[in-house]
């Protein structure tokens, strides 16, 4: 079946460093990739999708490009704020409009 | 527009009563997602609908839980009866059929004593 692995957190930063989280997945054939982000006290928000190989998606200064290779879409972001602390889900669905397979969730906290 | 709302945010019962829990989702989307929260296992999808049928209910840990789609507008997710490992925050979460992403409420923080 279809799987996501992502590191566990947590993951501490210092403002304006930069962040990495890993995602990999197990999937047949071409899956949509996505990152979901999740505040305190609220649901998951998309935060980026990609949709096929070497797609690179991106938002509020996150990328992540999808690698069919490796089968990996890593989170990246070059200076992360206080704002962006929350957790992150990396998640995969392979049919449209069909469920999303989500990882277990990356807890980061970015000290000022 | 709103976004998807679920009703209520918090839910505090004693073991053995029913709960139900609602879920508007936004207006037009076709597809509805209920999921569940734990520290323990994470994001878990209970069940999930497609114009109103229930499509896959795999997820739906017991006889115990049960849902409903019965309009295009309205969902609810009914444990009877509750136990203390029910508790968790769930989630509803709404799509358009399609390559569209998922808009979830704000949850429902359930606690069963």
């Amino acid at each position: 079946g279809n799987s996501v692995t992502q590191m566990e957190g947590p993951v501490t930063l210092s403002e304006e460093a930069f962040l990495t989280i890993n995602c990999t997945y197990t999937a047949t054939g071409y899956p949509s990739l996505f990152w979901y982000v999740q505040y305190p006290g609220e649901g998951l928000q998309l935060l980026l999708k990609a949709t096929k190989a070497d797609d690179k998606g991106s938002n509020k200064g996150f990328e992540a490009t999808y690698r069919k290779e490796t089968t990996s879409f890593h989170l990246e972001k070059g200076s992360v704020q206080v704002s962006d602390s929350a957790v992150y889900f990396c998640a995969l669905t392979k049919a449209a409009g069909n469920k999303l397979t989500f990882g277990g969730g990356t807890r980061v906290l970015v000290k000022p | 527009d709103a976004g998807v709302i679920q009703s209520p945010r918090h839910e505090v019962t004693e073991m053995g009563q029913e709960v139900t829990l609602r879920c508007k989702p936004i207006s037009g989307h076709n597809s509805l997602f209920w999921y569940r929260q734990t520290m323990m296992r994470g994001l878990e999808l209970l069940i999930y609908f497609n114009n109103n049928v229930p499509i896959d209910d795999s997820g739906m840990p017991e006889d115990r839980f049960s849902a409903k789609m019965p309009n295009a507008s309205f969902s609810t997710l009914k444990i009877q009866p509750s136990e203390p490992r029910d508790s968790a925050v769930y989630f509803c979460a709404s799509s358009l059929q399609g390559d569209s992403p998922l808009h979830f409420g704000n949850g429902t923080r359930l606690t069963v004593t």
